[in-house]
């Protein structure tokens, strides 16, 4: 069974901290997202990667950066949290010319 | 350009009754439309998709039905169920072969029981 693994489901730091988001999956897939999810906004796409070390930026990157130093496991990182971040995460991973994207669960992350 | 509008932001159907929600996009460069059915607590998951070249497509209860020249896009749930209620999201994606997607901002559904 497919699986994306998102390291915590809920996280409270403050402001100004370094916040480091993990994400894992099992399914050797190339593609990695970061997307932020917010009420009316819907799913935005702040990171991808289509390969180890490889990254593009999506539409919100700002306040954000990634690492992918292995295959399985993509990171987001929060240089320096501010409120405005508050926000659902979710890591998605998929094929290379894949359509089906596998979403993990989610981490709540609230900044104050 | 880029925007997937969908509507309505919430939407209450009794058992049994047709669940529609709607989507309109303006790139005309999209070619893959899925469908994506997120519950509580949980990570979107696809639920239909669809290409241009096809008007509708059906999958259980589930059914996409695409309009190309309105550029317009909707979900028809039949028979809706109490286990149909979460949150349901349209998306578009450019031919790329990444399928980096751009989303609707969601509807939630609630189906009585």
């Amino acid at each position: 069974d497919v699986k994306v693994t998102q390291s915590s489901r809920y996280l409270v730091k403050r402001t100004g901290e370094k916040v480091f988001l993990e994400c894992v999956q099992d399914m050797d897939h190339e593609n990695m997202f970061w997307y932020r999810q917010d009420p009316g906004l819907g799913l935005r796409l702040i990171y991808f990667s289509y390969d180890v070390k490889m990254k593009e930026k999506g539409d919100i990157p700002e306040g954000y950066s990634v690492s992918r130093e292995k295959k399985e496991r993509f990171s987001l990182i929060l240089e320096s949290a501010s409120t405005n971040q508050t926000s659902m995460y979710l890591c998605a991973s998929s094929l290379v010319g894949g359509s089906e994207a596998f979403f993990g669960q989610g981490t709540r992350l609230t900044v104050v | 350009q880029q925007q997937v509008k969908q509507s309505p932001q919430s939407l209450i159907v009794q058992k049994g009754g047709i669940s529609i929600i709607n989507c309109a996009y303006e790139n005309t460069a999209f070619d893959y439309f899925p469908w994506y059915q997120q519950f509580p607590g949980k990570g979107p998951a696809l639920l239909i998709a669809i290409r241009p070249d096809v008007s509708e497509k059906k999958e259980g209860r589930f059914t996409i039905s695409f309009n190309k020249s309105a550029k317009q896009f909707s979900l028809h749930i039949m028979d809706s169920q109490p286990g149909d209620s979460a949150t349901y999201f349209c998306a578009a994606s450019l031919p790329s072969g990444t399928y980096k997607y751009i989303f609707g901002t969601g509807t939630r559904l609630k189906v009585l029981a």
